[in-house]
């Protein structure tokens, strides 16, 4: 069973604060993927990576920043939180090759900006 | 560009009678496409995802048939259960680079009642 963790569970931050939030996997897969989700909206991607040392921009990255400093870890960064990046957040890590694209989710975390 | 559309936010049933959510997609090139389940306070996992052969795939009771014609992939199942409740999100894969991108539609809600 694919295995993807998320620190902190949840989390409460003051506007123009920092936040980090963790994500590590131990499926060995070289992508990974951080969305958040909202009503209304559904998962949107944020930010994702090929491999260590890589990141890239998804379809929503601004106020956000990504590192991926090993195989396994993949932080999502939030140099000023606002009270608009309150949100549930999901941390994923897949394979892509030939028509195989599955997506392996990890628990969340519940992140509040006051 | 890919796009994914899922156009009832909740559906109500009853228990026993027939599931049918809707997902419509547009996309470049031959597409790929998934069915996740959310259930409360659990992380998205995959209920089903396409064939390139035109098998139609089951799971859990759950199938969908990929319609190239009309751009469809709607889920189905014959009885509604009560452990059915749950959020789904249709997903297509990205037909570009071998990233493992999916663009998610904004999810529907199934509520089933005894």
């Amino acid at each position: 069973e694919a295995a993807v963790t998320q620190s902190p569970r949840n989390k409460v931050a003051v506007t123009g604060g920092k936040v980090t939030l963790s994500c590590n996997q131990t499926n060995n897969h070289n992508n990974m993927y951080w969305y958040r989700q909202d009503t209304g909206h559904g998962l949107r991607l944020i930010h994702y990576s090929y491999g260590a040392g890589s990141t890239e921009k998804g379809d929503i990255p601004d106020g956000y920043k990504a590192s991926r400093p090993s195989q396994e870890n993949f932080s999502l960064i939030l140099e000023l939180a606002t009270p608009s990046q309150t949100s549930v957040y999901f941390c994923a890590s897949g394979e892509d090759w030939g028509n195989y694209a599955e997506q392996f989710f990890g628990p969340g975390t519940r992140l509040t900006v006051l | 560009g890919d796009s994914v559309t899922q156009t009832e936010g909740l559906v109500t049933l009853t228990e026993g009678l027939p599931v049918m959510l809707n997902c419509t997609y547009q996309s470049t090139y031959s597409p790929f496409l998934f069915w996740y389940v959310q259930h409360l306070n659990e992380a998205p996992k995959l209920l089903l995802k396409s064939f390139t052969d035109n098998k139609r795939p089951e799971h859990q009771g759950f199938h969908a048939t990929l319609h190239k014609s009309s751009s469809s992939f709607h889920l189905q199942k014959s009885s509604a259960q009560l452990s059915d409740s749950a959020l789904y999100y249709c997903a297509l894969r990205d037909t570009g680079a071998n990233t493992g991108k999916l663009t998610f539609g904004h999810g529907t809600i199934l509520r089933v009642h005894p």
